[in-house]
């Protein structure tokens, strides 16, 4: 099993559509969470933090489900400038593992006219 | 936000010859430096992490004599890849993190498109 898992998608939406991402992680001790995006041949930018309760910045919401190992993030009133690719990450919990990053693959979002 | 630039941005070059990719932070004092590769349609993949004054700590199946990092300075890393063959065609990305940037914010570079034909 991928340490952390997310639909590669693509989704196709129109523009002004709500859209949501799900991630899912194998390890119970990781303590910090993130999405990222990424841009055609570019690299990944943070895009948010995400905490047990729930975060919220302008037109994304991201969500943490610690029992279920879950991760979401939820776009309201997609752009088209918002397409690209939405990396789930995490932070596992390990003695000497710094601050070492555990990327999924990756959810291609294409926003449409 | 703290910026990491790298260089080249991208690199075409012959099977056998080497290639270093620089990665620099230019506004902060980069302790721990990290290497990553992508390859089309796939996730970021850790190659190794380095701390600045030793040796880079490599991930599992990573060779690290075909992989040279050297992270002499709190500003810049090199990653070079030696006797490069076609399936080392990938994007190479670094990051840093260090003091001021939090201790779990890694600030990414533009990464490197390296080619080997």
């Amino acid at each position: 099993r991928k340490e952390v898992e997310q639909d590669p998608g693509p989704f196709n939406v129109p523009e002004g559509a709500t859209v949501a991402f799900n991630c899912t992680y194998s390890n119970s001790a990781s303590q910090s969470f993130f999405w990222y995006r990424q841009d055609c041949r570019k690299e990944p930018k943070l895009l948010m933090s995400v905490y047990s309760s729930g975060n919220e910045d302008g037109r994304f919401t991201a969500q943490l489900n610690r029992a279920s190992q879950y991760i979401s993030l939820l776009i309201r009133d997609s752009k088209l400038s918002d397409s690209a690719t939405y990396l789930c990450v995490v932070k596992p919990e390990l003695t000497g593992g710094g601050n070492k990053l555990t990327f999924g693959t990756g959810t291609q979002l294409k926003v449409e006219l | 936000g703290a910026v990491v630039s790298q260089h080249p941005s991208w690199v075409i070059c012959k099977s056998g010859t080497s290639v270093k990719i620089e990665c620099r932070s230019l506004d902060f004092q980069a302790t721990t430096m990290f290497w990553y590769r992508q390859f089309p349609k796939q996730s970021l993949m850790l190659m190794a992490t380095s701390n600045e004054g030793s040796k880079a700590t490599y991930e599992q199946g990573v060779e690290k004599d075909k992989f040279l990092i050297n992270h002499a300075s709190l500003t810049l890393s090199t990653l070079t890849v030696t006797s490069a063959h076609p399936e080392d065609s990938s994007f190479y990305i670094c990051s840093a993190s260090g003091s001021g940037t939090g201790d779990y914010e890694q600030y990414f570079g533009p990464g490197t498109r390296l080619t080997v034909t």
